[in-house]
This record gives structure tokens, C-alpha cells and sequence, in this order.
């Protein structure tokens, strides 16, 4: 069972555009969701993290917009480049057991010049 | 900083020889350290998680006689493919947290097994 679920599987963005990844979950203990980043052959680099209490966090170009209510957040990146063209992942864990992070299925980013 | 490595970066042996895979923490002591196997093109599935001092908590179908974590320190922690075959070729990728959250894990950057 996909503790969280991610879309699109890939995405084609023009350099300059908006980029949007979107990602669902179900589990309502969660609180900690964080988005990864992976170039090919390297591990995945955390970009950016949000915890419940707000509904938007934002980092240079990259924002997290979360919605309780629904389950929901979603990674924006905004003046896509080039050097953005990667794997994304998101990301949920709780505060109980052993806060294991559980990966969405990935979205491969591509920004075209 | 919260800089995790992992040795080798890559290796290639032949089917039923062992492989040991290194994963250090560098500038800090590693609460806890996970284990994730990456295919081609797919998410991040963890292996195991191991606290060190500890026997490691493996994942539902993860064989532990199979997959060896060793850790031994609160910088290191170790992945021993034994008797690998082909089906084991993938990619390995260590994280490891600090502090008493286990949320923020830090990843290394993969170990690339071929198995021949």
C-alpha cells in the first residue's frame, strides 16, 4: 500500500515556467513532509520540508503548499532551469515508532531552454 | 552541515562473493541509520533501519541473512551482501539522522551494485 501517493510521474516545464508536484496521503499522523531531490546516480538531497502548523513555506524558488484538510501538499518551483531537471520525491513521517519516511513513487522533472 | 558518505560508490562482483558497503556519517554522530534499495527509475525502499549498538529492524521481506547491517559505531554503519546473485544488482543508499527526531535523514550519495 502506497502511504503516499505522487503526481505527475513526469513533468516537461519550459525554462522560466512553474513547476508543480503534487502529493496525497492518508495517514493522519503524519507531520513532517519533506521533498527530496535526485540527480541521476546520486542520493536524493533534501530541498525543502514542512511541518503541519503552516500552509506554505517557502525557499528562494521552491514553496511547500500544504493542505491539511485535504492531505495534500504540493512542491512549486518557480523560474525553472535547466539545472532543476531532476527526480523529485516527497516525503511523510510521523511522530511515533521509528519516523520512518515514506517516499512518494518520484516525479522526473525535465526543463527544457 | 550534515554530511553522510558511503564506500564504495560503485562495485561490480562476480555471483556468490560477498560485498560490504560503508556508510559514515562525517560531521556529526548518527542517531539512527536507514538502508534503502533504488531501482531504475522508482522510489526509495527501505531495507532496514539500525541504532548503533543495536540489532537492525528490517522491512517486511527483507531477508536478514541475506542483507548484514552492521552497526557499530555512531559514525558507521555497514551493509554486507552475502553470496550475492544477479537479482541483487541495484542501487544502495544510506541516510542517517541526528538528534531524537529520525524524521531529517540525511542521505549518502549510493552505491551502485553490479552483480555479474
Amino acid at each position: 500500500q502506497q502511504q503516499v501517493k505522487q503526481s505527475p510521474q513526469s513533468l516537461i516545464v519550459q525554462k522560466g515556467g512553474i513547476s508543480i508536484i503534487n502529493c496525497a496521503y492518508e495517514n493522519t499522523a503524519f507531520d513532517y513532509f519533506p521533498w527530496y531531490q535526485q540527480f541521476p546516480g546520486k542520493g536524493p538531497a533534501l530541498l525543502i520540508a514542512i511541518r503541519p502548523d503552516v500552509s506554505e513555506k517557502e525557499e528562494g524558488r521552491f514553496t511547500i503548499s500544504f493542505n491539511k484538510s485535504a492531505k495534500q501538499f504540493s512542491l512549486h518551483i518557480m523560474d525553472s532551469q535547466p539545472g532543476d531537471s531532476a527526480t523529485y520525491f516527497c516525503a511523510a513521517s510521523g511522530t511515533t515508532g521509528a519516523n520512518n519516511l515514506f517516499f512518494g513513487t518520484g516525479t522526473r522533472l525535465t526543463v527544457i531552454p | 552541515g550534515a554530511v553522510v558518505s558511503q564506500h564504495p560508490s560503485w562495485v561490480i562482483c562476480k555471483s556468490g562473493t560477498s560485498v560490504k558497503i560503508e556508510c559514515r556519517s562525517l560531521d556529526f554522530q548518527a542517531t539512527t541509520m536507514f538502508w534503502y534499495r533504488q531501482f531504475p527509475k522508482q522510489s526509495l525502499m527501505l531495507m532496514a533501519t539500525s541504532n548503533e549498538g543495536s540489532k537492525a529492524t528490517y522491512e517486511q521481506g527483507v531477508e536478514k541473512d541475506k542483507f548484514l547491517i552492521n552497526h557499530a559505531s555512531l559514525t558507521l554503519s555497514t551493509l554486507t551482501v552475502t553470496s550475492a546473485h544477479p537479482e541483487d544488482s541495484s542501487f544502495y543508499i544510506c541516510s542517517a539522522t541526528k538528534g531524537q527526531r529520525t524524521d531529517t535523514q540525511y542521505f549518502g550519495p549510493g552505491t551502485r551494485l553490479t552483480v555479474l
